[in-house]
């Protein structure tokens, strides 16, 4: 079964810094989505961005991008400029491209912006 | 923008008590999904369901839980006899196409979730 794993379980970062997010995570398949998501306090988790394991390009949306390293099967978040309203919980996850709808998670990182 | 919503927000029930959890999808979506996060650990997949059926279940999904889909916009997730470890976060999502469709279609949508604490 496929495996993620977030090691840092809070994070912070001051106001207009970068913060990088790590995530791991292990499979024997060669297609599949990788995705971060943010849960906002008391509310749903919202697609960030999501990278889709045959493309080699790293994957951006404004302020976030990834780095994606699929030989070391890592997938990290980059947040870049935070804002106060970055603060969240952030989980990773990998979907399979071939097998099944589910998605098998992390245990989440949890980011405090500072003023 | 559609949203997925989930009822109640909070829900306490004693041990052995029958629970339904609420969820109604965006309204143009064809797959349902439960998952549930115990404190302190990992969002697990419980079950998938498309055309009125489940499609996919996890092994945590047992005999006490069913899924259903009563009106055509709720879609139920029901414990028949809860457990304390059933305690959790259940989040409902629902997505337009399964894994075959484009990254877009097969986006899933998540709900803020319920929080059930058994007694």
């Amino acid at each position: 079964a496929q495996t993620v794993t977030q090691s840092q379980p809070e994070m912070s970062v001051q106001e207009a810094e970068t913060v990088t997010l790590s995530c791991t995570y292990d499979t024997s398949e060669s297609d599949y989505y990788l995705f971060w998501y943010k849960q906002p306090p008391s509310r749903q988790m919202i697609l960030v961005i999501r990278q889709e394991a045959y493309k080699q390009q790293n994957a951006t949306e404004n302020r976030f991008s990834v780095n994606f390293q699929k030989a070391a099967k890592s997938f990290s978040l980059k947040i870049s400029d935070s804002q106060l309203g970055d603060a969240a919980m952030y989980f990773c996850a990998y979907r399979s491209a071939r097998t099944g709808n589910q998605f098998y998670f992390g245990t989440g990182t949890s980011l405090t912006v500072i003023p | 923008e559609p949203e997925v919503t989930q009822t109640p927000s909070h829900q306490v029930t004693q041990m052995g008590q029958e629970v339904i959890l609420r969820c109604v999808p965006i309204s143009n979506h064809l797959y349902f999904y439960w998952y549930r996060q115990i404190l302190g650990q990992k969002v697990e997949f419980l079950v998938s369901f498309y055309n009125n059926e489940i499609s996919e279940k996890s092994e945590i999904f047992d005999d006490q839980f069913s899924v259903e889909r009563p009106d055509g916009s709720n879609f139920t997730l029901k414990i028949r006899s809860t457990k304390l470890e059933d305690s959790a976060m259940y989040f409902c999502a629902s997505s337009q196409r399964d894994r075959a469709g484009s990254p877009h279609d097969n986006e899933q949508f998540f709900g803020p979730g319920t929080r059930l604490t058994v007694l």
